[in-house]
């Protein structure tokens, strides 16, 4: 266990749906990292958040979108889905925004039908 | 930005063997360099990593050397075992942003 805690485990819904993923990072852990693992997929990183801030972005579309919260829990928002949208989505939380020693949740899968 | 390649793809060794898996870099500022494990469904795992101010790092079975003048840096398994089986991931980055992954290899071993 990591300590980075991610909710729901699985999510199933419909093409032109909104979703929200629910992240909260480890203890002490200011830094939270989004990626998106399709089937048989390497990791691509979509947004980082540190303290609240947006610190980077990644291959992010523009349908999905992040924040991060004052408890620094974050979510990510999946709207206008489609079939590709279709993954694993996890989060990874490190204790700067530095990229180190990131650990990551256990994973949302989303399944667009 | 960073670019990271990841060789091989798929690795198959029996029981007991070693197994080496090879990542290269673009940006050579990166600096720290970690490698995941994955198996399947699970989430990635850190199992070892090491920085720029190293050249090899060891831990029990596994190691990481690290070239910075190549640019590339590698996974040491020693006496591999069934339960070394999954999906492992290397990384870079500078530390200002977030890790560029490798495109993963898929390690089978066979008992």
């Amino acid at each position: 266990d990591s300590g980075v805690t991610q909710t729901p485990k699985h999510l199933i819904t419909a093409t032109g749906q909104r979703v929200t993923l629910r992240c909260s990072p480890r203890s002490g852990d200011l830094s939270v990292y989004w990626y998106q693992q399709s089937l048989d997929q390497g990791l691509q990183f979509l947004i980082q958040y540190y303290n609240g801030e947006e610190r980077a972005k990644g291959n992010i579309l523009e349908r999905f979108s992040a924040q991060q919260f004052p408890d620094l829990h974050s979510e990510l928002n999946l709207s206008s889905l489609e079939l590709g949208d279709s993954a694993l989505y996890f989060c990874a939380s490190s204790v700067d925004g530095e990229g180190n020693e990131q650990f990551f949740g256990p994973g949302t899968r989303l399944t667009v039908l | 930005g960073e670019n990271v390649e990841q060789h091989p793809s798929t690795l198959s060794v029996q029981e007991g063997d070693s197994a080496v898996i090879k990542c290269t870099y673009s940006d050579s500022a990166s600096n720290y360099f970690p490698w995941y494990k994955q198996e399947l469904g699970k989430r990635p795992q850190l199992i070892i990593d090491i920085r720029s101010n190293v050249g090899e790092k060891k831990d029990q079975r596994i190691a990481v050397t690290l070239n910075k003048t190549a640019k590339h840096f590698s996974l040491h398994i020693t006496e591999t075992q069934p339960e070394d089986s999954a999906v492992y991931f290397c990384a870079a980055t500078t530390g200002r942003r977030a890790l560029t992954f490798g495109s993963g290899t898929r390690l089978q071993v066979q008992p």
